[in-house]
């Protein structure tokens, strides 16, 4: 069974360019997180979708983060302008059940450096 | 809110000797703990689960935890390391019946020497 694919694996930009990150989930699986990793903290939650629709955001800095999962499949999430403190991994995460189970499918993360 | 917190950033242990990770939980819910490792460079992996059956819950690898309520911990234990199982460990609560929103704990680096 294929895992969660994401792309690209690294980035670097400079501050106030932007950038996106895509991903696709394992199949069948209706709900996709995205997660960014500070270097030396734990995941913390962006975004989760159920299919294409938005269960939480309330941690997605909205004046310039944005993300969207077209069709109930593959996600992008897009940084415009980026910021020095935005440098992290962004993890794409799924799992099979509508509400979710906590057992979530990680990808292997992209990780970004803003100069 | 649902927290956890890691009572050591980084543990070191010989190959062949017993592994525990620390973890205490702040819940207003009954609730639903993990631990999560990951590898360098690799994807986090599900290690176990606790979801209010039994206390003591088994997991990949040899790993076991032990739900204790009434110390609020749910710490992480092997009898005896391999090397292989040098990573970073996640403990983590779910946050109320939104049990897809992870709240991850800080981390414990697991070094094993040989």
């Amino acid at each position: 069974e294929a895992g969660v694919a994401q792309s690209p694996r690294y980035k670097i930009i400079e501050k106030r360019q932007s950038v996106a990150f895509w991903c696709n989930p394992i199949s069948g699986h209706a709900t996709l997180y995205w997660y960014q990793q500070i270097l030396g903290q734990g995941p913390k939650l962006l975004i989760q979708f159920q299919n294409n629709g938005v269960v939480d955001d309330s941690q997605l800095p909205k004046d310039r983060f944005s993300a969207e999962r077209l069709k109930g499949v593959d996600s992008t999430l897009k940084i415009q302008p980026a910021k020095l403190e935005d440098s992290a991994v962004y993890l794409c995460a799924s799992s099979q059940g509508t509400i979710g189970t906590g057992e979530l499918f990680f990808g292997e993360g992209s990780r970004l450096t803003v100069l | 809110a649902q927290s956890v917190t890691q009572l050591d950033s980084h543990v070191s242990v010989s190959e062949g000797t017993p592994v525990l990770l620390r973890c205490n939980y702040s819940s207003s819910y009954s609730p639903s703990l993990f631990w999560y490792v990951q590898h360098p460079n690799k994807g986090l992996q599900l290690l176990l689960k606790y979801t209010s059956a039994a206390t003591l819950v088994k997991g990949i690898n040899g790993f076991e935890a032990e739900f204790k309520k009434s110390e609020t911990s749910f710490h992480l234990t092997k009898p005896s390391a391999h090397m292989s199982d040098a990573a970073e460990y996640f403990c983590v609560v779910t946050e109320g019946s939104n049990t897809g929103k992870l709240i991850f704990g800080q981390g414990t680096t697991l070094q094993v020497k040989p």
